[in-house]
């Protein structure tokens, strides 16, 4: 069974810190990787794609990169911010499945503190 | 645009009601998807459709149904409300079309289901 696996769980980190959050996948064949974010109460909100040709893509202070040799991806956050405080769920496209089926990772949850 | 819109937000349910989630997206996406959402999980995928009238379930689609007579809306029906359908529920839309790998999927801000 295809799965999605984060780490870690839950992050604290202080202000202006940076920090990296995990993905392992074990969907295959590779198509596509997103990172959303997912704020308290809102849906998920794609932060970034990434594609098998791909090894680091960045959006403002975020950067993914990935390693599809080895199924990992990760997301670093540079100079966290309060606002970056949310779930960040990295999402696998499975193309074994139909209608764009995707499988989700369980979340990691940071926390932002002054 | 509005995007993907959800009612309610939240809603408490006696065990044995029924109650529909409704789900309206205005950026014309063929594509819809129920999911819901437990605590520390992944989602999972309940129903989905790829176009109105068209559905097909997903990975737990039991205790649920869905129709889709318009493009734009996607109910999803609860009968016999039970304690393990406690969950927020989350919509999403996409517009797939051959050979695109890269649709991304619009996600409503959720509805936040107990049933007790």
């Amino acid at each position: 069974k295809n799965q999605v696996e984060q780490s870690p769980q839950s992050l604290i980190i202080l202000e202006g810190k940076n920090c990296t959050l995990q993905c392992n996948y074990t969907v295959s064949p590779f198509s596509n990787l997103r990172w959303y974010k997912q704020d308290t109460g809102r849906g998920p909100v794609s932060l970034t794609i990434m594609t098998f040709s791909e090894n680091t893509k960045s959006n403002g202070r975020y950067t993914a990169t990935l390693d599809a040799d080895t199924k990992q991806s990760s997301l670093h956050i540079t100079a966290s911010q309060l606002s970056d405080s949310a779930s960040y769920i990295c999402v696998v496209r499975d193309p074994g499945r139909a209608g764009n089926m995707l499988t989700f990772g369980g979340g990691t949850r940071l926390m932002v503190k002054p | 645009n509005a995007g993907v819109t959800q009612t309610p937000k939240f809603r408490i349910l006696k065990i044995g009601q029924s109650m529909t989630l409704q789900c309206t997206q205005d950026m014309n996406h063929n594509y819809m998807y129920w999911y819901r959402q437990d605590p520390g999980m992944g989602l999972k995928l309940i129903y989905y459709s790829v176009g109105a009238g068209i559905t097909d379930k997903g990975e737990v689609p039991n205790g649920y149904n869905v129709s889709r007579s318009t493009t734009e809306d996607f109910p999803l029906r609860l009968e016999l409300a039970a304690p393990s359908q406690t969950s927020v529920y989350f919509c999403a839309s996409s517009y797939l079309f051959d050979r695109a790998p890269y649709n991304e999927q619009f996600f409503g801000p959720g509805t936040r289901l107990t049933v007790l």
